[in-house]
């Protein structure tokens, strides 16, 4: 079975960083393109940020675009998401998701993870 | 960049066919996915490619596509179909994966 866990959301406070991680196993993690999408309390889902199988090609929503990095370690079947420069608008809850193909193109995303929360306040 | 219009919410009584439009330009020249959201969970799959169910969706699931629209279709309605649903296309221009607003189904 497919499973996607992700970790590391929490409480900061404006400008600051947080990494999150997201476990994945079931499946052979470095074949496929892995995207985190984001969801404000109240709002709906957001794309953020995808990357291909084997890590050389990212691509961002131009909202996080030079603030969060996106990375994976086929090694360890994780997938990360570094934010920097949080702002009160990055508040949302994180999903990590796997996508059926290894490259970018016109992809879905299944399964998801369960989220991670993240809020940004002083 | 691209944008995906779907309706706020969608009401349907039991037993009835729901339909959740999905609005965008060309969109019949894009694949579109979709996505069911249970209150609290994280969004499911319930349609890819315009058309297919992966497994484990009911066949009174459906989705169809014309040149500016796409269409989710539930048929039979039942309670447990009350969640919010969201469209999905990849925009080749930008790209960028893009969701629809959202679509709250209200099961009367």
């Amino acid at each position: 079975e497919v499973q996607l866990l992700e970790s590391g959301g929490g409480l900061v406070q404006p400008g600051e960083s947080l990494r999150l991680s997201c476990a994945a196993s079931g499946f052979s993690f470095s074949n496929y393109a892995m995207t985190w999408v984001r969801q404000a309390p109240g709002k709906g889902l957001e794309w953020v940020s995808l990357i291909i199988n084997n890590g050389d090609t990212t691509y961002y929503a131009d909202s996080v675009k030079g603030r969060f990095t996106i990375s994976r370690d086929n090694s360890k079947n994780t997938l990360y998401l570094q934010m920097d420069s949080l702002r009160a608008e990055d508040t949302a809850v994180y999903y990590c998701a796997k996508s059926p193909i290894a490259v970018a193109g016109t992809s879905w995303f299944d399964p998801w993870g369960q989220g991670a929360p993240v809020t940004v306040s002083s | 960049s691209y944008v995906l219009t779907q309706p706020t919410s969608v009401s349907v009584a039991p037993g009835k066919t729901a339909r959740i439009t999905c609005g965008g330009n060309n969109i019949g020249s894009k694949s579109v996915h979709w996505y069911q959201q249970r209150p609290g969970q994280a969004p499911v799959l319930v349609i890819y490619y315009d058309t297919q169910r992966p497994s484990g969706i009911p066949d009174r699931v459906s989705g169809s596509i014309s040149a500016n629209t796409a269409t989710l279709t539930i048929s039979r309605v039942e309670a447990g179909d009350e969640a919010d649903y969201y469209c999905q296309v990849w925009d080749t221009h930008s790209d960028h994966w893009v969701f629809g607003g959202g679509t709250n189904l209200n099961v009367l």
